[in-house]
């Protein structure tokens, strides 16, 4: 079965630390995305990536940024968290040239007191 | 830029009910359009998907029609049950590899 991990269920940060929310996906796909979900708000883009080491803002990178060292691996990067960033945030991949189907991790819900 | 728009929730339906969520969208191409579902606890899944107009997705019994026209694509079943109470989300693509997805229906189904 197909799977996309992320590494934490809940975590909950203090303002100004530095956070890593990481995701793994095994179906060796090419695209990885990171979303944040806030009620009434949706699902909004933060980055995502197409191959190895290459990156793309979404809609809302600001005060976040993303590695991708490893095809399997995405990481979320909050450089110094703040209290706006309290929210769910759910890894997906796809494979190849278009979104046929995004498989998406079970999510990170963050708190930042 | 490009966006969809959901219907506010929630919707709180008795089992056996129609149910009808409005998906309505803007894009400046032909896009294709996805509904995806969210059960309490976990991540998104793919419930169905139309690439092009007067397709009809169809999936679980719940079915939507690409249309556009009306710029839209509601999702449809005829009769729920509780174990579909979750959230949903419309979301399109235009070019490239990335969804924009819509702010969520949230569907309680009651016996």
């Amino acid at each position: 079965d197909v799977k996309v991990t992320q590494s934490s269920r809940y975590l909950v940060k203090r303002t100004g630390e530095k956070v890593f929310l990481e995701c793994v996906q095994d179906m060796d796909h090419e695209n990885m995305f990171w979303y944040r979900q806030d009620p009434g708000l949706g699902l909004r883009l933060i980055y995502f990536s197409y191959d190895v080491k290459m990156k793309e803002k979404g809609d809302i990178p600001e005060g976040y940024s993303v590695s991708r060292e490893k095809k399997e691996r995405f990481s979320l990067i909050l450089e110094s968290a703040s209290t706006n960033q309290t929210s769910m945030y759910l890894c997906a991949s796809s494979p190849g040239q278009g979104p046929e189907k995004l498989f998406f991790g079970s999510g990170t819900q963050l708190s930042v007191l | 830029g490009d966006s969809v728009t959901q219907m506010e929730g929630p919707v709180t339906l008795s089992e056996e009910a129609f149910l009808t969520i409005n998906c309505t969208y803007t894009a400046t191409g032909y896009p294709s359009l996805f509904w995806y579902v969210q059960y309490p606890g976990e991540g998104l899944q793919l419930l169905l998907k139309a690439t092009k107009a007067d397709d009809k997705g169809s999936n679980k019994g719940f079915e939507a029609t690409y249309r556009k026209e009306t710029t839209s694509f509601h999702l449809e079943k005829g009769s729920v049950q509780v174990s579909d109470s979750a959230v949903y989300f419309c979301a399109l693509s235009d070019y490239g590899v990335k969804l924009i997805f819509g702010q969520g229906t949230t569907l309680q189904v009651k016996p």
